[in-house]
């Protein structure tokens, strides 16, 4: 069975930092690896998407990698912003189903204080 | 471009009242559609999910439903809601290589 972890479970920290949050998973044969992140009371915004034959994607400030093999990925924000306040939650999507059933994480809360 | 759509955004129901919950998808054919509820502490947990047309699978056993009449509608239902029902309902869609997208969620509680 999946089993998806991150860490920290919780992060503050003052504006203009670089910060990388973790997301680790037991069971290598994963078809794709997906980075959400959601703000109170709302849906799951999706951030960046990473295939399996990937090793990384970038999008603005955001940048994550994916280490198939080690059953690792991060997500580095670049000078954070008070606007990047959220819970950001790492999804694994199983390899070789054919509806794709995500695991999450159970998420990291972060807060970028002004 | 794909659009989803989910309602109603809050719902408040007594205990053994009924519950329906759709969500539409636009701009794409034939997806992947879930159902993940999310309760406080425990995370993201899926429901259901369908790969076409009447073609419902449940993950977990429990007091709802889900259908599929139309190929970007899925509803999620239940007879008698319970207490423990009380949650954050998101529906989403998949196709393909190009990943998850979920709708704005449905805030329900049960009292």
């Amino acid at each position: 069975k999946q089993e998806v972890t991150q860490i920290p479970a919780a992060l503050s920290v003052p504006e203009g930092e670089n910060l990388v949050l973790n997301c680790s998973f037991t069971d290598s044969a994963i078809y794709n690896l997906q980075w959400f992140r959601q703000d109170p009371g709302k849906g799951l915004t999706s951030l960046l998407l990473i295939q399996s034959s990937q090793r990384e994607q970038t999008s603005g400030r955001l940048n994550a990698s994916l280490d198939k093999s080690s059953g690792r990925s991060t997500l580095y924000i670049a000078a954070s912003q008070p606007g990047d306040s959220a819970t950001y939650l790492c999804a694994v999507s199983d390899g070789g189903t054919s509806y794709g059933k995500l695991t999450f994480g159970q998420g990291t809360i972060l807060t970028v204080h002004p | 471009s794909q659009t989803i759509h989910q309602w109603p955004a809050t719902l408040v129901q007594p205990v053994g009242s009924p519950l329906s919950l759709e969500c539409t998808v636009e701009g794409t054919s034939n997806p992947n559609l879930y159902w993940y509820r999310q309760a406080a502490g425990r995370g993201l947990q899926l429901l259901f999910y369908s790969v076409g047309i009447g073609q419902i699978s449940s993950e977990v056993p429990q007091n709802l439903s889900a259908s599929r009449p139309q190929d970007r509608q899925f509803i999620l239902s239940s007879k008698k809601l319970l207490l423990s029902d009380s949650g954050f309902y998101l529906c989403a869609w998949s196709r393909g290589v190009n990943g998850y997208t979920f709708g704005s969620g449905t805030r329900l509680t049960v009292v």
